[in-house]
């Protein structure tokens, strides 16, 4: 079984303020996704990346894949009220035409006013 | 439709009633995944269905679980003598042909609550 490991598990930052969350795992991964979700809602695609090393930023999120594509990133710059939610890592499993999540349990951030 | 819609949104039954979830997929999307989310907690894979393939069933977590999906449209979860455990957010994701590795788009989820 494959796992993913995200750190911290909660944080709590005041809005301004820079933060990095981590996404672990001692397997190898044909991609990697980031998810935000929000009370009451499903989790919302924020990010694919594909090739290790590759670096994608959205805005004040920057978002790295490993070079060995085991593990992954996402710093947020000048963190927002609006950036409060339940950050997701999931790792995708390609073969034969499937693609199969593997997820992280979580990064549960809020940014204080 | 625009997005994945579920429902109900919410449910609320007695202990050892059966339910059913269901899930409208994005039209087109061959790849569907129904996850299970606990209060506080990541998502808990229960099945996939891509295309005509046999689905992964490795998730299901008794025999009390199962799923059914029409070709590729609609499923249906389906949970029989329903416990106080199986209260969570019940999540269904879909994708399209060979694009799971680009990202999945994923519903409201289904609030199950077991009294």
């Amino acid at each position: 079984t494959q796992l993913l490991e995200q750190s911290p598990q909660f944080l709590s930052i005041q809005e301004g303020e820079n933060l990095t969350v981590y996404c672990n795992s001692s397997s190898v991964f044909s991609s990697l996704q980031w998810y935000r979700q929000e009370p009451g809602e499903g989790p919302v695609l924020l990010v694919t990346v594909v090739t290790g090393g590759e670096v994608k930023k959205l805005k004040r999120l920057t978002f790295q894949f490993g070079d060995a594509r085991k593990d992954s990133s996402l710093h947020i710059t000048a963190a927002q009220p609006g950036d409060t939610g339940l950050y997701l890592c999931a790792g995708v499993n390609s073969g034969a035409g499937s693609y199969q999540l593997t997820f992280g349990k979580g990064t549960k951030l809020s940014v204080i006013p | 439709g625009a997005g994945v819609s579920q429902s109900p949104s919410n449910k609320v039954t007695e202990k050892g009633k059966d339910v059913e979830l269901r899930c409208d997929p994005i039209s087109g999307h061959t790849a569907l995944y129904w996850y299970r989310q606990r209060l506080g907690q990541g998502l808990e894979f229960l099945i996939y269905f891509q295309g005509n393939s046999a689905p992964d069933k490795s998730g299901l977590p008794s025999d009390r679980f199962s799923a059914e999906r029409t070709g590729e449209s609609v499923s249906t979860l389906t949970i029989q003598r329903t416990q106080q455990e199986d209260s969570a957010v019940y999540l269904c994701a879909s994708s399209k042909a060979g694009q799971g590795n680009y990202g999945y788009t994923f519903g409201s989820g289904t609030r199950l609550t077991v009294v």
